[in-house]
């Protein structure tokens, strides 16, 4: 999996809590990304950033937030206003440049019960 | 909306057979690229092909890439059970430049029979 880390790799928590995915890199690219799985789909981009203390909304932002405070950091926080949370969450990141290879973590598989 | 398409859904073969599965995509685009993912796991770059190349290879792997007709192929020879596992085909739509995420497709789906 390349550099990247995901914590934890299976969360459960209860509707209407709020939970923070964790994404840590160490190949100094610049560009991080968050998708979401969901069963028998592809990925869905949810918000990328090209650079620290910036960020831009994916196809599905509604219900998440994120924050690039550090270069090798890109937490996702998925909020009570996500409809339909259970999913699992892959974080990916690349040079900066033009949309190259993807490095992608192992994921975290969340369950809202 | 996803833009690329993977056919087919599924795919079950002997070990040891080829595996062809192939992408459509709407865009334009930059590159296209293929990806593995072993269940519950992150996905495995494969391959990248650029919009100017038509057929690039990489050990068993070949793909192809028509632009006129929005299609790519991945072709994986001489099959081994390790080979199970989902492909997707993923697109960098043409936007000028930048890292602002790839397009996946639903992903098809290989079984290799020992």
């Amino acid at each position: 999996d390349g550099g990247i880390t995901q914590s934890p790799k299976y969360l459960f928590r209860k509707e209407g809590q709020n939970v923070t995915l964790s994404c840590e890199q160490n190949l100094n690219h610049d560009a991080m990304y968050w998708y979401r799985q969901d069963p028998g789909q592809g990925l869905r981009l949810i918000y990328y950033s090209q650079i620290v203390n910036d960020f831009q909304k994916g196809d599905i932002a509604e219900g998440y937030s994120v924050s690039r405070e550090k270069k090798e950091s890109f937490p996702l926080t998925v909020t009570s206003a996500q409809k339909n949370p259970t999913a699992f969450y892959l974080c990916a990141s690349s040079p900066m440049g033009t949309n190259n290879e993807q490095f992608f973590g192992p994921g975290t598989r969340l369950t809202v019960l | 909306s996803q833009q690329g398409e993977e056919d087919p859904q599924a795919l079950s073969i002997q070990e040891g057979e080829n595996a062809t599965m192939n992408c459509s995509y709407k865009t334009s685009i930059n590159n296209l690229q293929w990806y593995r993912q072993n269940s519950g796991r992150g996905l495995v770059h494969l391959i990248l092909i650029r919009s100017n190349e038509r057929e690039k290879h990489s050990g068993r792997l070949r793909v192809t890439l028509d632009t006129s007709k929005k299609s790519s192929s991945l072709l994986i020879t001489a099959s081994r059970a390790a080979d199970t596992a989902s492909y997707f085909c993923a697109t960098d739509a043409y936007s000028g430049g930048g890292a602002d995420g790839l397009t996946f497709g639903k992903g098809t789906h290989l079984i290799i029979q020992p």
